[in-house]
């Protein structure tokens, strides 16, 4: 079982650009979450996608959006990237009440 | 709006010390309460789950406790190793299925 992955590892862009980020859920898991780790903060909830569709949304701006796939794998777009969008993306997956595991992130610098 | 504090922010004690990390919520209406440890610029690995009908959880020199009347919980390192040095973070599951962390608690064991 490879656990949940994400890619890519590492991406930069600049201001403006808009960024697709993915992530594959652990084997069995139908739930994705997606998080936002800026530097020396904890993860902050962005959105949750169950079923294809987002279920639940965190305190962010209709510039992040996702998807969620058939396979239960998962997009998550950020349009016209600010510098502050700069951080580490955390995706994370499970089923019902159980454990949530994460996968490595993706790191994005924005410049 | 559910608040997760962790203290100390760092903490650093030497090899073979046992400790203890706290962790508070201000909403105690979670169904459950998860520590995590992330190393430098990784992802997040789960430690212990605790569903809000438990009080504490064990696994090898870790143990967590939960009092969700007074929102708290606690998570107990045994016999502490330089191998322990990592980042430690709480979230809650509250209301909606929306998940909460704490900033950490950024530990050193030294040899």
């Amino acid at each position: 079982d490879a656990g949940v992955t994400q890619s890519p590892t590492h991406l930069i862009k600049t201001r403006g650009q808009q960024v697709t980020l993915r992530c594959s859920p652990k084997s069995g898991h139908d739930t994705v979450s997606w998080y936002q780790q800026a530097l020396g903060q904890g993860p902050q909830f962005i959105f949750q996608y169950y079923e294809e569709e987002e279920r639940q949304r965190g305190n962010f701006p209709d510039r992040f959006s996702g998807h969620q796939f058939p396979n239960y794998s998962s997009e998550l777009n950020v349009n016209a990237l600010l510098l502050g969008d700069s951080a580490l993306y955390l995706c994370a997956s499970r089923t019902g009440a159980d454990t949530q595991y994460f996968g490595p992130g993706t790191r994005l610098t924005v410049l | 709006k559910q608040e997760v504090t962790q203290i100390p922010a760092a903490l650093s004690v030497p090899e073979g010390e046992n400790l203890v990390l706290n962790c508070s919520f201000t909403d105690s209406a979670i169904y459950n309460l998860q520590w995590f440890r992330q190393d430098p610029g990784k992802g997040l690995t789960s430690l212990l789950l605790i569903q809000s009908s438990q009080r504490e959880q064990t696994s090898g020199r870790l143990n967590a406790s939960l009092d969700k009347s007074s929102g708290r919980s606690t998570l107990y390192i045994a016999a502490s190793q330089p191998g322990d040095s990592a980042t430690y973070l709480c979230a809650v599951r509250g209301n909606f299925n929306k998940f909460y962390f704490g900033s950490g608690t950024k530990l050193n064991v030294k040899p």
